[in-house]
C-alpha cells in the first residue's frame, strides 16, 4: 500500500525551529516530485514547498522562503522541512504530498502533523 | 501567488448536481492543463479527486468531473449523495514549478 507518514510536529516558540519528516513507503519515490501543503485549523490549504526528483530543484511560497527549507533522501524515501524563525501564523497541520508525473495534482497525502507556534 | 477564488459555499438536495467554480489568472489555470481538485472531510486528509482539469484518479467516482475555460475552472457533481458532504478545494499549477490553493468550497448536502 502506497502511504506517507509526517513526523516531527509540535510546540515550539515563535522564532524556534522545528524538522518535520515525511516517510514514504510502496512508491517509486525517486520518480516523484513531492510537496508540503499546510492548513491553518478552520482555513483553506496553502502549498508551501516542492522539491525535485533529485532534489536539485526546490520552490517555496513567498511567505516562507528563506525560512523553510526543503530535502530528500531518495535511499531512505524520505523528504523533510526545516523550519526556521517560526512565527505564530506558521501554525497548521502540515502534509506532505506526492506529485503527480507532470504537475497535474498531488496523489498521495500524508495524515499530517500539527505545528503550533506560541507567541 | 494569490489563491485561486472559489464560493465560500454551495448546497444542492441528494440527486441534484451542484458545480463549483475556481477562478485564477493568466498565470496559473489560464496558463497550464494543470488543476486539480480535492475533497476534505472533516478532521481528514484531502483527496484527489479530479487531475489536469478533467482526469479521474483510479477509484474516484465518474459523478465526479472537471473542465476549464479560460481562467475558469469548475466541478460538477451530479447525483449528489449525503458523503459528498465536504470541503472541497481547487488547485492549479502555477509559475516557476509552484502551485496554487482555492480558499475551499463547503458542500451541504440538504
Amino acid at each position: 500500500e502506497v502511504q506517507l507518514v509526517e513526523s516531527g510536529g509540535g510546540w515550539v516558540q515563535s522564532g524556534g525551529s522545528l524538522r518535520l519528516s515525511c516517510a514514504a513507503s510502496g512508491l517509486s519515490f525517486s520518480s516523484y516530485w513531492m510537496s508540503w501543503v499546510r492548513q491553518v485549523p478552520g482555513k483553506g490549504l496553502e502549498w508551501v514547498a516542492n522539491i525535485n526528483r533529485d532534489g536539485s530543484e526546490k520552490y517555496y511560497v513567498d511567505s516562507v522562503k528563506g525560512r523553510f527549507t526543503m530535502s530528500r533522501d531518495n535511499a531512505k524515501s524520505s523528504v523533510w522541512l526545516q523550519m526556521n524563525s517560526l512565527r505564530a501564523e506558521d501554525t497548521a497541520v502540515y502534509y506532505c504530498a506526492r506529485v503527480i508525473q507532470g504537475g497535474g495534482g498531488m496523489d498521495v497525502w500524508g495524515q499530517g502533523t500539527t505545528v503550533t507556534v506560541s507567541s | 501567488q494569490s489563491a485561486l477564488t472559489q464560493p465560500a459555499s454551495v448546497s444542492g438536495s441528494p440527486g441534484q448536481s451542484i458545480t463549483i467554480s475556481c477562478t485564477g489568472s493568466s498565470s496559473d489555470i489560464g496558463s497550464y492543463n494543470l488543476v486539480s481538485w480535492y475533497q476534505q472531510h472533516p478532521g481528514k486528509a484531502p483527496k484527489l479527486i479530479i487531475y489536469e482539469v478533467s482526469k479521474w484518479p483510479s477509484g474516484v467516482s465518474n459523478r465526479f468531473s472537471g473542465s476549464k475555460s479560460g481562467n475558469t475552472a469548475s466541478l460538477t457533481i451530479s447525483g449528489l449523495q449525503a458523503e459528498d458532504e465536504a470541503d472541497y478545494y481547487c488547485c492549479s499549477h502555477g509559475v516557476s514549478s509552484t502551485f496554487v490553493f482555492g480558499g475551499g468550497t463547503k458542500l451541504t448536502v440538504l
